[in-house]
């Protein structure tokens, strides 16, 4: 247990479904993000928030939308998703961010997502 | 764009063998972290090196940072099968929001 969690574990949707996948972390942090692990590829940023708001965007496809109501919750909606958008999908968060002089990032368990 | 390159990609070896593994940059970190991954599981942090040259001990695990903080390497002394899983090697940019993570080393120790 990292103190982050994420919600569902496994999500099966078809191209056409919307859906949202919901991260919790009781660590008191201020920065959390949205990693994609797909096989033989490195773990890929895809959004940082810090204080709620969102500082990097990785040039991800507009069908993934992040929200972030407080520091302690983050979302990921997604709609009309492909199949090659099947992945490990991760929350992390961090306090300050790890490359300024801050700590390091600890991660949810991910949402294994397949996208029928 | 800075790169994180690990090698191996893959390494099966007995219980009881000693291992290195590596992760190689062009660029330099102000930190550099060391992650253990295990199937369907999230990445679990085993330690963060920020000094050049700096070694640290986890018990069987020992971690160093290259003198000029491009390098690092994780060497396993007496495996076990416990410490089968996908290690990750992970830096952090100066001032930077953002983790560059290598491809990682599977790593399966047969008992």
């Amino acid at each position: 247990e990292t103190g982050v969690t994420q919600t569902p574990r496994h999500l099966v949707m078809g191209m056409t479904n919307k859906k949202s996948l919901k991260c919790e972390q009781h660590l008191g942090h201020n920065a959390m993000y949205w990693y994609k692990q797909s096989a033989k590829k490195p773990l890929e940023l895809m959004f940082v928030y810090n204080f709620k708001e969102q500082t990097e965007n990785n040039s991800v496809p507009s069908r993934f939308s992040p929200e972030c109501p407080n520091s302690s919750h983050l979302f990921l909606h997604l709609h009309t998703l492909q199949p090659e958008d099947s992945a490990l999908y991760l929350c992390a968060s961090s306090h300050p961010p790890p490359g300024r002089g801050g700590t390091e990032a600890f991660f949810g368990q991910g949402t294994r997502l397949t996208v029928v | 764009t800075q790169l994180l390159e690990q090698s191996p990609q893959f390494l099966s070896i007995q219980e009881g063998e000693n291992l290195t593994v590596y992760c190689n940059s062009s660029s330099v970190f102000s930190s550099l972290q060391w992650y253990r991954q295990e199937p369907g599981e999230g990445p679990v942090l085993l330690v963060t090196v920020v000094t050049g040259g700096e070694v640290k001990k986890l018990k069987r695990l020992t971690f160093q940072f290259g003198d000029a903080r491009k390098d690092s390497s994780l060497h396993i002394t007496a495996a076990q099968p416990g410490d089968t899983g996908l290690y990750l090697c992970a830096g952090a940019g100066a001032g930077s929001y953002q983790l560059t993570f290598g491809k990682g080393t599977k790593l399966s120790v047969i008992p």
